[in-house]
């Protein structure tokens, strides 16, 4: 049963326009959230999280959205630049179990920017 | 700053035989994974430690084990490898709070 669900395998998007990523979850325990950047041949990499006691959070160009009632986040990237070319994989932990911090991952999304 | 490093980077065993994979972090991490990459199955937990002398189960613990005698390392070891066990394994460590986990560049595993 997949916890955390990225039901786009891939997304296009234009040089300097916005790059919206999807994830939805379903364990209710779940309350921090991260994206992760992967890149062939390297590890993921952090890239912005989000605590379920916001339903925002900004870092430059990148922005999260949380909304907890539909359990859904999404990644917005503006604008988007080549190298924003990567896998992204969202990921959801219950912080509740201190010092546990399993990561619940998606399948990821490959992300291309056409210049 | 080496962050995390997995050793090593490529590895092809055949069926039955044994490995152990490598990984350390010198950021004094308490929290220490181990996760396996599969194609349309995002990264999936293995094994975890929370301090040294400590480990515990994630989702796909079969067919591996591991042990954690210091707090840098966190070695994975395959008994007797399955064809099944072809992945790319990543090692992360973290801290025992809401901070991001780093990862290592992976191990990329391939079982004939």
């Amino acid at each position: 049963d997949q916890q955390v669900k990225q039901n786009s395998p891939s997304l296009s998007v234009q040089e300097g326009r916005i790059s919206i990523l999807n994830c939805d979850y379903t364990n209710s325990m779940f309350d921090y959230f991260l994206w992760y950047k992967k890149y062939p041949a390297e590890g993921p990499t952090f890239l912005i999280s989000i605590s379920s006691i916001k339903d925002k959070n900004e870092d430059g160009r990148f922005t999260v959205f949380l909304n907890k009632s539909a359990k859904h986040l999404s990644l917005h990237i503006v604008p988007s630049q080549p190298g924003d070319s990567a896998v992204y994989f969202c990921a959801a932990k219950a912080s509740s179990n201190f010092g546990n911090e399993k990561l619940t991952f998606g399948t990821g999304t490959r992300l291309t920017i056409i210049p | 700053n080496a962050g995390v490093t997995q050793t090593p980077k490529f590895q092809v065993l055949k069926t039955g035989q044994s490995m152990t994979l490598q990984c350390a972090q010198d950021m004094n991490h308490e929290y220490m994974s181990w996760y396996r990459q599969d194609p349309g199955m995002g990264l999936r937990l293995i094994h975890y430690s929370v301090g040294a002398g400590i480990t515990d189960q994630g989702e796909v613990p079969n067919g591996y084990n591991v042990s954690r005698s210091t707090t840098e390392d966190f070695p994975l070891r395959l008994l007797s490898a399955a064809p099944s066990q072809t992945s790319v394994y990543f090692c992360a460590s973290g801290t025992r709070s809401n901070q991001p986990q780093h990862f290592g560049d992976g191990t990329r595993l391939s079982i004939l």
